[in-house]
């Protein structure tokens, strides 16, 4: 079974360049997670979203962050505009909910930005 | 959440028992103690994770106190492959917005 994709799994981009990073979640999956990793602050969750609805978003930074979930089998975490402090790697995620949990995130293998 | 401590990092021989503490002294009674690693430039990946009980999975042992105010994630034979880092985490069973502490350096040696 395909696990959960991110694209892409590089950018290098310039200082106040639009990024857009995408997640395709498990098939099945109700829950989705973005995380945000660097080497001070360690893995914070962003934002995550249940039935395609955003449920937290209170890890989102600030303003140049957004992040969407159009359907079941997408979302998009883009950063307008960009600036070198918000490089770093971001992982999606993905879980099931419903009646039977199992309590696990299943982690993409991440995008690694880097801001100039 | 709860918030768990951690040793920063622990040293392992290749084939012993790697046993890796946590305290979460203020777990609430509903909420589950999972753990998670992530190997270098990886995804962090699910271990177990329990309530009460212990647990056991083909990749761990999870023993619980019965208090409930620590956890120990047990490698029962660790292989070079197990160098990690290791996350012990406090959450809920749905929803599992699971936040992430600095974890425990995992280093196993031949």
């Amino acid at each position: 079974d395909a696990g959960v994709i991110q694209s892409p799994r590089h950018e290098v981009t310039e200082m106040g360049q639009e990024v857009t990073l995408r997640c395709k979640p498990i098939s099945g999956h109700n829950s989705l997670f973005w995380y945000r990793q660097t080497m001070m602050r360690g893995l914070e969750l962003l934002i995550y979203f249940n039935n395609n609805v955003p449920i937290d978003d209170s890890g989102m930074p600030e303003d140049r962050f957004s992040a969407k979930m159009p359907n079941a089998s997408f979302s998009t975490l883009k950063i307008q505009p960009s600036e070198p402090r918000d490089s770093a790697v971001y992982f999606c995620a993905s879980s099931p909910t419903g009646t039977e949990p199992t309590g696990e995130l299943f982690f993409g293998e991440g995008s690694r930005l880097t801001v100039l | 959440d709860a918030k768990t401590t951690q040793p920063t990092s622990m040293d392992c021989a290749e084939g012993r028992a790697a046993n890796l503490p946590c305290n979460h002294s203020t777990i609430s009674g509903n909420e589950y103690v999972y753990w998670y690693r992530q190997i270098h430039s990886q995804g962090p990946q699910y271990i177990i994770h329990g309530l009460k009980n212990n647990e056991t999975n083909e990749m761990a042992s999870l023993i619980i106190t019965e208090d409930r105010k620590s956890s120990t994630l047990i490698l029962p034979h660790a292989t070079l492959r197990d160098t990690a880092v290791y996350y012990c985490i406090g959450g809920k069973e749905y929803g599992n917005k699971l936040v992430f502490g600095a974890g425990t350096i995992l280093r196993v040696k031949s």
